[in-house]
């Protein structure tokens, strides 16, 4: 299996600009979350979905952001339009729920590091 | 604020030395995981350890849970540089066991030299 894969890994932009940031899970996996990464915040969730269905969208900073999931093997998160406060890398990762009883471990991406100029 | 914090913060060992990080937490779990990031990379699960257990083993880790302080710590034995990365607790404090989501500590980054 190839893992979850993202796209772009590194993504430079403009202030203003919109960006979209790709994510294919590992097949067969029905858990989706998307998370952010920085020195000041750590590790934070934005969004996760089930079944391509979002979930909890509470981490999601403001309505800028939005993410879709489409199909059970792709998702997006789009930045619209883009600050420079939105820079980080940006993770997805996957999960898959076994039976009555599942202990959720995640399986990440490599990220996308994002710079907004 | 995060569920989880780490401490220390950073921690830099020999080569051959054991490494211990430790986490705590705020709310009951259903579970606690360890995870593993390299530099540049997205974090890879190393063990995870439900809140009925005390101790789990996996090759050079050992992983220790006590819920009655909120609390878990993850050993490594027997360090190689290979090791150097960031190491993340997450906690897991769904109460239906079904898939949900984790919260990520702060992280613990440790530095083994040769």
């Amino acid at each position: 299996d190839a893992g979850v894969i993202q796209s772009p890994r590194h993504e430079v932009t403009e202030m203003g600009q919109e960006v979209t940031l790709r994510c294919k899970p590992i097949s067969g996996h029905d858990y989706l979350f998307w998370y952010r990464q920085t020195m000041m915040r750590g590790l934070e969730l934005l969004i996760y979905f089930n079944n391509n269905v979002p979930i909890d969208d509470s981490g999601m900073p403001e309505d800028r952001f939005s993410a879709k999931m489409p199909n059970a093997s792709f998702s997006t998160l789009k930045i619209q339009p883009s600050e420079p406060r939105d820079s980080a890398v940006y993770f997805c990762a996957s999960s898959s729920e076994s039976g009555r009883v599942t202990y959720n471990e995640q399986f990440f991406g490599p990220g996308t590091r994002l710079t907004v100029l | 604020s995060q569920q989880g914090e780490e401490d220390p913060q950073a921690l830099s060992i020999q080569e051959g030395e054991n490494a211990t990080m430790n986490c705590s937490y705020k709310t009951s779990i259903n579970n606690l995981q360890w995870y593993r990031q390299n530099s540049g990379r997205g974090l890879v699960h190393l063990i995870l350890i439900r809140s009925n257990e005390r101790e789990k083993h996996s090759g050079r880790l050992r992983v220790t849970l006590d819920t009655s302080k909120k609390s878990s710590s993850l050993l490594i034995t027997a360090s190689r540089a290979a090791d150097t990365a960031s190491y993340f607790c997450a906690t897991d404090a769904s109460n239906t066991g079904t898939a949900s989501k984790l919260t990520f500590g702060t992280g613990t980054r440790l530095q083994v030299t040769l």
